[in-house]
């Protein structure tokens, strides 16, 4: 099976910041990596599919890049409806997900 | 726009049956270019693949939990439906359905809209 382990597990950051979220894969995964946000008590959220492409309706300042075995989602300028939790997803093999990045107010 | 729902029972006793549904609306569910997953989520933990139905009926599953699930469609009912046998308490988790769609120009698929969730409680 394909391991996607995401750093950090947490982060804290403020209104403004530019963040990264690193997932990396055990094994190459060429592009068929998602990024999802999850708010408390609601449903995953599609941000980016094929590493790096902008599902519909996201905002720009959501990025994604990354091939192979390393990957990277950034928010440009963190916006208070951004404070989450990412997950990341391979789509390789089956299609598991990463253990999540929660991202807290400072 | 294409809505999904989950419905099913909310509370399962230990080596029983759990059976949920989840209603497609705004779209039918036959569309070309889809197909239809379940995922759970223990609470305060991550996200669990539990499995795919494709366009064609065919069927893939977590190994993990291959052995317990069945996921089936009705059409005529623009549904699918889960159900997962021998549950145990490891079994409780919100349960989502989600759409997988196929973005053929990147040759991959993502889970671009998803039910909001129902709670799945095992115990006597």
């Amino acid at each position: 099976d394909i391991q996607l382990t995401q750093s950090p597990s947490f982060l804290s950051a403020s209104v403004g910041d530019r963040v990264t979220i690193t997932c990396r894969a055990s094994q190459g995964i060429s592009s068929y990596l998602a990024w999802y946000q999850q708010k408390p008590g609601k449903a995953p959220k599609l941000l980016i599919y094929a590493a790096s492409t902008l599902q519909s309706g996201v905002p720009s300042r959501f990025s994604g890049s990354g091939s192979g075995t390393e990957f990277t989602l950034t928010i440009s300028s963190l916006q208070p409806e951004d404070f989450a939790t990412y997950y990341c997803q391979q789509l390789n093999s089956y299609p598991f997900f990463g253990q999540g990045t929660r991202l807290e107010i400072k | 726009q294409l809505q999904l729902q989950e419905s099913g029972s909310g509370l399962v006793k230990p080596s029983q049956t759990l059976s949920l549904t989840c209603a497609v609306s705004g779209g039918s569910i036959s569309s070309g270019g889809y197909s239809w997953s379940w995922i759970r989520q223990p609470p305060g933990k991550g996200l669990e693949w539990i499995g795919y139905i494709y366009h064609s009926g065919s069927t893939y599953y977590n190994p993990s939990l291959k052995s317990r699930v069945t996921i089936s469609v009705d059409r005529s009912k623009n549904q699918f439906s889960l159900k997962l046998s021998s549950v145990t308490a490891a079994d409780t988790a919100v349960y989502y359905c989600a759409r997988v769609r196929y973005y053929g120009d990147y040759g991959t698929d993502a889970f671009d809209i998803w039910g909001q969730g129902t709670m799945v409680t095992v115990s006597s």
